[in-house]
């Protein structure tokens, strides 16, 4: 059975700083991750989708890496604004699924001023 | 594009009250889900529809909760009679195909008092 985690649950950094964001699974056959961002209240955003045959991905300031071997994705985020400050949650696409993810708990991220 | 509308955006009902959401997917997305989301937790699946057909409703309380999704376009869930473990936020989204990630809309925030 798929497990889908993310550490740490929460992290607090400066603003400026470069910062990443782990999520680890326990099957390596995926087929596809995705990094969303959720505010407070509000539904989630897709942010990246990265395929299975795909190393990374990379939109403006934020980078993610998969190594399926490993069972791990990086959500990379280059010089971090206080805008930053977000749930951020990887969710998983099994290979064997009918489209249904498996989501880890988030990384609570906040950026002070 | 439009994205996928939800309404309505707050609700607050006594505890074995009715209540029903709505959700507008993409045009062209044959894919809906809903998902339940408790505060502090990652998304869980309630009901997956391709098209007008139900794919996954496994984890979907079906003593209290119903869904459909007539015409194969916009969907309603509805929760009766309503716990006060029903509080917490109600997801849809939508998808073109296995190659592509979600769309999600902004959540219905559900309060069960």
């Amino acid at each position: 059975k798929q497990e889908v985690t993310q550490i740490p649950a929460a992290l607090s950094v400066p603003e400026g700083e470069n910062l990443v964001l782990n999520c680890s699974f326990t099957d390596s056959a995926i087929y596809n991750l995705q990094w969303f961002r959720q505010d407070p209240g509000k539904g989630l955003t897709s942010l990246l989708l990265i395929q299975s045959s795909q190393r990374e991905q990379t939109s403006g300031r934020l980078n993610a890496s998969l190594d399926k071997s490993s069972g791990r994705s990086t959500l990379y985020i280059a010089a971090s604004q206080p805008g930053d400050s977000a749930t951020y949650l990887c969710a998983v696409r099994p290979g064997d699924s009918n489209y249904q993810l498996i989501w880890g708990a988030g990384t609570k991220l906040i950026i002070k001023p | 594009e439009a994205g996928v509308a939800q309404s309505p955006r707050y609700k607050i009902i006594e505890k074995r009250q009715s209540v029903a959401f709505w959700c507008n997917p993409i045009s062209g997305h044959a894919t809906l889900y809903w998902y339940q989301q408790i505060l502090g937790q990652g998304p869980k699946l309630l009901i997956q529809f391709q098209n007008n057909g139900v794919v996954d409703d496994s984890q979907l309380p079906k003593d209290r909760f119903s869904a459909e999704r007539l015409k194969g376009v916009d969907s309603t869930l509805k929760i009766q009679p309503a716990k006060l473990e029903d509080s917490a936020v109600y997801l849809c989204a939508s998808s073109p195909g296995t190659d592509y990630g979600y769309t999600f809309g902004s959540g219905t925030r559900l309060t069960v008092v």
